[in-house]
C-alpha cells in the first residue's frame, strides 16, 4: 500500500525564519495531497489541499511544492511566528479518492 | 460552531470492558472515518463509512467495530477493551466533492484502558 515518509520529525526555528517540511510518497497514481496542522490537545486543522496537476500553491504565508517526478511534497512556512508552533502532517489519497495515508508528523517549535 | 464533535473527550476504561466512542457531524458529509493516533505511528485508519448503514474496515480494524446509524453519527465500539487500545481517537467527516474527499477532524477522544 501507499507509504508516506515525512521529515524532519522535529524542527526548531526562530521567529521570522522559514520552516521547511518534506514528504515523500510511493504511489505515482496519487491524486490529492494535504497538509494539516495539529495544536496541542486539538484535532487536525486542514491547511491546504493540492491536486496532482499543481506544482506550486501559495496561501497565507504557506507554500506547497509538488514534485511528481521525485514523488516529493513540501511545505514552507515563511516568516514563522510562535503561533505556528504545532505538529504538521502531510497526507495523500494514494490511488484511492477516499482513504488518506498520513506522514508521522513534524513537531515545529518557533522561538521568539 | 464545531462541525465535527466527539464524546466523551476523555475516558478511562477497565480491561475487558466495553467502550463506545461517539462522533457527530453537522457538515452533511457522506463519508466518516475513525483514526487512532499514537506516538511514532501518526494517524492510522480503523474504520470508515460511505453513508448511513455502511461500515468498512480500515488498516487496523482488529478489536474494533463501527456503527453508522445515520448521516450525522458514527460510533466506534471496543467490545473488550485492552491496554493496547490506549490512544487518542479522532473522527473525521469527508466532503466527497470533485472526486476527492477532503477530511475535517473532530477534537479527539483520549482513551486510557487500565
Amino acid at each position: 500500500g501507499e507509504q508516506v515518509e515525512q521529515r524532519p520529525p522535529h524542527l526548531s526555528v526562530r521567529e521570522g525564519d522559514s520552516a521547511f517540511i518534506i514528504c515523500t510518497y510511493t504511489d505515482s497514481a496519487t491524486a490529492y495531497f494535504y497538509w494539516y496542522k495539529q495544536e496541542p490537545g486539538a484535532g487536525l486543522q486542514l491547511l491546504m489541499s493540492v491536486f496532482s496537476n499543481v506544482d506550486r500553491k501559495e496561501e497565507q504565508g504557506l507554500t506547497v511544492l509538488l514534485n511528481k517526478k521525485d514523488k516529493r511534497l513540501s511545505l514552507n512556512l515563511t516568516a514563522a511566528h510562535p503561533g505556528d508552533s504545532a505538529v504538521y502532517f502531510c497526507a495523500d489519497s494514494g490511488g484511492s479518492n477516499y482513504k488518506l495515508t498520513f506522514g508521522k508528523g513534524t513537531l515545529l517549535t518557533v522561538t521568539p | 460552531e464545531a462541525a465535527v464533535t466527539q464524546s466523551p473527550r476523555n475516558k478511562v476504561a477497565v480491561t475487558g470492558g466495553k467502550v463506545t466512542l461517539s462522533c457527530n457531524q453537522t457538515n452533511n458529509h457522506n463519508n466518516m472515518y475513525w483514526y487512532r493516533q499514537d506516538t511514532g505511528h501518526g494517524l492510522r485508519l480503523i474504520h470508515y463509512s460511505y453513508g448511513a448503514g455502511s461500515t468498512e474496515k480500515g488498516d487496523i480494524p482488529d478489536g474494533y467495530k463501527a456503527s453508522r446509524p445515520s448521516q450525522e453519527n458514527f460510533s466506534l465500539i471496543l467490545e473488550l477493551a485492552t491496554p493496547s487500545q490506549t490512544s487518542v481517537y479522532f473522527c473525521a467527516s469527508g466532503d466527497d466533492w470533485g472526486g476527492q474527499d477532503t477530511q475535517y477532524f473532530g477534537p479527539g477522544t483520549r482513551l486510557l484502558v487500565l
